[in-house]
């Protein structure tokens, strides 16, 4: 159970291109998730926290005009890098919470991530 | 001062060895901790959430120290496909919002 999967996972485009990224929860429905980047070592950075039915909460110093999240059903969420540019280049890795899991509730589990890289 | 910080290694060991990882915290609030595990490339994948009483999976034995802020993950008998990155992973103030530590790096030698 609580698996999550991202598509694609891999993207190249040409800058100034958008690209949208799917997450996925598969075995449970998904009111919260995450999306996170992940730079070549370092650690994740939160992008920001998906609702399903509202607007995505975003960390600070992250535009929300140029990462567009949208999150119309318990079992999906999107990212949309919009205008991308080589320093967009990077992991990116949604992540999901099931509210109904037995464990701890703050556990959230991860999609395999998605590597972009913009030329 | 990071909200979560961790030695970033590399932590270079032959195998059979014990090795121990550290992290503090700065949010006294938090509730939940956990250890994950990266492979290069890969998702994060959870190897265990640490419990007050502290807690053994195996090899792993994580120990939570609340009073000062501190969690620690031991591997005993390190095997070669030990060798990944441990993020230390705590949870924030609000939005069941998790904040990861920098990673320490393990290398397992044969």
């Amino acid at each position: 159970g609580a698996v999550v999967s991202q598509h694609p996972s891999w993207v190249i485009c040409k800058s100034g291109t958008s690209v949208k990224i799917e997450c996925r929860s598969l075995d449970f429905q998904a009111t919260t998730m995450f999306w996170y980047r992940q730079f070549p070592k370092q650690s994740l950075m939160l992008m920001a926290t998906s609702n399903e039915g509202s607007k995505a909460t975003y960390e600070q110093g992250v535009e929300k005009d140029k990462f567009l999240i949208n999150h119309a059903s318990l079992t999906l969420s999107t990212l949309t890098v919009t205008s991308a540019h080589p320093e967009d280049s990077s992991f990116y890795i949604c992540s999901a919470r099931d509210q109904f899991w037995a464990g701890d509730l703050n556990e959230q589990f991860f999609g395999p991530g998605t590597r972009l890289t913009v030329l | 001062r990071k909200e979560v910080e961790q030695d970033p290694g590399p932590f270079n060991v032959p195998e059979g060895a014990t090795v121990a990882f550290n992290c503090t915290y700065s949010n006294s609030a938090s509730q939940s901790f956990f250890w994950y595990r990266q492979d290069c490339r890969k998702e994060p994948k959870l190897l265990m959430s640490v419990y007050s009483s502290g807690n053994e999976d195996g090899r792993f034995t994580a120990q939570l120290n609340r009073a000062s802020q501190y969690i620690s993950l031991l591997i005993r008998d390190s095997k070669l496909s030990d060798s990944a990155t441990y993020l230390c992973v705590v949870n924030g103030d609000s939005s069941y919002k998790l904040i990861f530590g920098s990673g320490t790096r393990l290398l397992v030698r044969p």
